[in-house]
């Protein structure tokens, strides 16, 4: 089947502009997961959810970041007043459901460019 | 905090050698840990490591977890250029945040 879907593939912003970046997960998962890849580093966790709710969001660097599941499938990560230290590449992930044993499959990520 | 850290970050080898990743963490209550392999974009799914000692094996790439030492190596043998990516090691822990935490990867390159 499909799998995981984010658009827009690339986004190019003025600092101060507000973005959202969508994701679309494997169907029938129910957690998904957002995280923030910069040039030469590992994915950062950034926000976890279990099925409509935010399970955890320990890893938004400040309330610039906010992001919503409202029927337990796409998500939207939605950065405001975007900065350029906000460049990077945005990945998202899903599995089956929240468990310690279930792999996480990837899309193929945002590109967040902020000038 | 949780820390993975991988070595070497950048291995240039020639095709056809034996390469050996190494990955140590520390975390609190480990879960598991699991291989990615980053070519262009998406992170792909190599392997999930609970168990010590038990080697997982797919093709010529294979992992091993040590949890009183705290690391896990991936081995690849007889690379082919289409090995050239980053490899991403990550572990899950049941501290409080579900999401993973990777090290930075390594790089590496096959030369024909």
């Amino acid at each position: 089947g499909a799998g995981v879907s984010q658009t827009p593939s690339n986004k190019v912003t003025e600092k101060g502009k507000y973005v959202e970046l969508r994701c679309d997960p494997i169907s029938g998962h129910t957690a998904l997961y957002w995280y923030r890849q910069s040039l030469g580093q590992g994915p950062e966790f950034l926000i976890y959810f279990q099925g409509t709710g935010a399970a955890d969001d320990s890893g938004l660097p400040n309330d610039r970041f906010f992001a919503v599941r409202p029927e337990g499938s796409v998500s939207t990560l939605k950065i405001q007043r975007t900065e350029r230290g906000d460049s990077a590449v945005y990945l998202c992930a899903s599995s089956v459901q929240e468990n310690s044993y279930n792999e996480q499959f990837f899309g193929p990520g945002t590109r967040l460019t902020v000038l | 905090e949780d820390k993975v850290v991988q070595s070497p970050l950048s291995l240039v080898v020639h095709e056809g050698d034996t390469v050996t990743l190494n990955c140590s963490y520390e975390v609190t209550n480990f879960r598991s840990l699991l291989w990615y392999k980053q070519e262009k974009k998406a992170p792909t799914f190599l392997f999930m490591l609970t168990s010590s000692g038990i080697e997982k094996k797919s093709g010529r790439l294979s992992s091993i977890l040590d949890k009183k030492e705290l690391f896990s190596i991936l081995n690849i043998t007889a690379t082919q250029t289409g090995d050239s990516a980053v490899y991403l090691c990550a572990v899950r822990s049941g501290g409080g945040a579900d999401g993973l935490t990777f090290g930075k990867g390594t790089h590496l390159i096959i030369q024909p």
